[in-house]
């Protein structure tokens, strides 16, 4: 089985706390992705990245950096956290049409 | 107009009732559809994977692809307590393609 692994699954941060979340894949996937899910809105793509260094903006990328330094590792990090950046953090992994995704990290920022 | 609509719910059966989630979507060069179990505070689970229309089953859960009425379903029979959770559906273009896009999901209780 395909094994997604987030480093938290839940962080409680200060506002203006640089913060990083990890994730793991262990299937040599390709392209990674961070989503994040707030109620009423679903899953908003955040950065993806289809290759070691590589990275693309979502549609919601703005206060998010993301680093791909070796394949199965794909970093999300929010450079000084808000308030308006609480959420769930789902992070997930494919090379074919099927994603498989993490446990999640929700995050406070407080 | 939205790229993949599903309605919200939430919706409540009774255990054992038949269940029917669907959505409908506006992009004819889908080819990939998939249905995703979310629990609360987890992340989504890949239950059903079909490609192009047709139906698949899987012990309890069927999924059904229309591409010509851009219409996909999950029907899930017998359905059990533990089938109460958020059900998103996600479709892509392409087997390896960026375009990869989630329903907002339907939340379903199953009531004992």
């Amino acid at each position: 089985d395909v094994k997604v692994t987030q480093s938290s699954r839940y962080l409680v941060k200060r506002t203006g706390e640089k913060v990083f979340l990890e994730c793991v894949q262990d299937m040599d996937h390709e392209n990674m992705f961070w989503y994040r899910q707030d109620p009423g809105l679903g899953l908003r793509l955040i950065y993806f990245s289809y290759d070691v260094k590589m990275k693309e903006k979502g549609d919601i990328p703005e206060g998010y950096s993301v680093s791909r330094e070796k394949k199965e590792r794909f970093s999300l990090i929010l450079e000084s956290a808000s308030t308006n950046q609480t959420s769930m953090y789902l992070c997930a992994s494919r090379t074919t049409a099927r994603a498989f995704f993490g446990q999640g990290t929700r995050l406070t920022v407080v | 107009q939205k790229e993949v609509e599903q309605d919200p719910g939430p919706l409540s059966v009774p255990e054992g009732a038949i269940v029917s989630l669907n959505c409908t979507y506006s992009n004819s060069a889908f080819q990939y559809f998939m249905w995703y179990r979310q629990y609360s505070r987890k992340g989504p689970e890949l239950l059903m994977y079909t490609y192009s229309s047709g139906n698949k089953e899987d012990g309890r859960f069927t999924a059904q692809v229309d591409k010509s009425s851009k219409y996909i379903s999950l029907f899930i029979r017998d359905s059990q307590p533990s089938d109460s959770a958020t059900y998103l559906c996600a479709m892509s273009d392409d087997n390896y393609g960026q375009n990869f896009v989630f329903g907002p999901g339907t939340r379903l209780s199953v009531l004992p």
